[in-house]
């Protein structure tokens, strides 16, 4: 069974911009979440989209949104992006996802990461 | 953000050594994970617990979920080169906001010849 994908590996954007990032889950998982690493801050969660709605969210601003398609893929968007917006986004998929989803089978919750896509901003 | 906090933040041990490290929380978990960073790369899911005070094994590598669901241990046995890399805990804390991982800092192991 394939991981989870995401594209492009490598971005370099200027400041102001905006940018799309891609992820493509483990097939049959219907959560994809998005993480921000800088080696600052380390890992932080960005959101969750299950059933293509955001089900959880954490505290990054509004620059940061991303949807999710009927596909399970999901993209995450950057608008007006500033310096301190570099960083490795990674997306990880689960079988199951937050709020109104209920999965007793163990194991049904666990992330599985992609490699990333490395974000620069000049 | 919050982050776990993670001990040791660096190792330097030679091949064939024990290593241990471990992750404490002020908050309950349900769930302990324990992931290894190759650089470049996005992190690999070792071993996950789910019940206080239970023991998992996967190879070399051993996890214990601490009895107060407040932290976490990984022992990895006689390590060898290719276990370098930055180790992370999370917990995941109930079903509802299961997507909500929190990571510890990391513990990053250099393994010598």
């Amino acid at each position: 069974k394939a991981g989870v994908t995401q594209t492009p590996r490598y971005l370099i954007k200027t400041r102001g911009q905006q940018v799309t990032l891609s992820c493509s889950p483990i097939s049959g998982h219907r959560s994809v979440s998005w993480y921000q690493q800088t080696p600052g801050q380390g890992l932080q969660f960005l959101f969750e989209y299950f059933s293509e709605t955001q089900r959880n969210k954490g505290n990054f601003p509004g620059r940061f949104s991303g949807r999710q398609f009927s596909n399970s893929r999901s993209e995450m968007n950057v608008s007006t992006l500033e310096l301190g917006d570099s960083a490795l986004y990674l997306c990880a998929s689960s079988l199951a996802g937050g709020g109104r989803a209920r999965a007793d089978r163990q194991g049904a919750y666990e992330q599985y990461f992609g490699p990333g896509t490395r974000l620069t901003v000049t | 953000g919050q982050q776990l906090n993670q001990s040791p933040q660096s190792m330097f041990i030679q091949e064939g050594e024990d290593v241990s490290m471990n992750c404490t929380s002020s908050s309950i978990f349900n769930t302990w994970l324990w992931y290894k960073q190759d650089p470049g790369e996005g992190p690999v899911l070792l071993i996950a617990l789910y019940k206080a005070g239970e023991l998992t094994s996967n190879g070399r590598l051993t996890a214990q979920f601490g009895t107060t669901r407040k932290d976490s241990f990984l022992n990895i046995s006689a390590s060898i080169p290719s276990d370098v890399g930055i180790y992370f805990c999370a917990g995941q804390p109930n079903t509802g906001t299961a997507s909500k991982l929190t990571f510890g800092t990391g513990t990053r192991l250099q393994v010598t010849l």
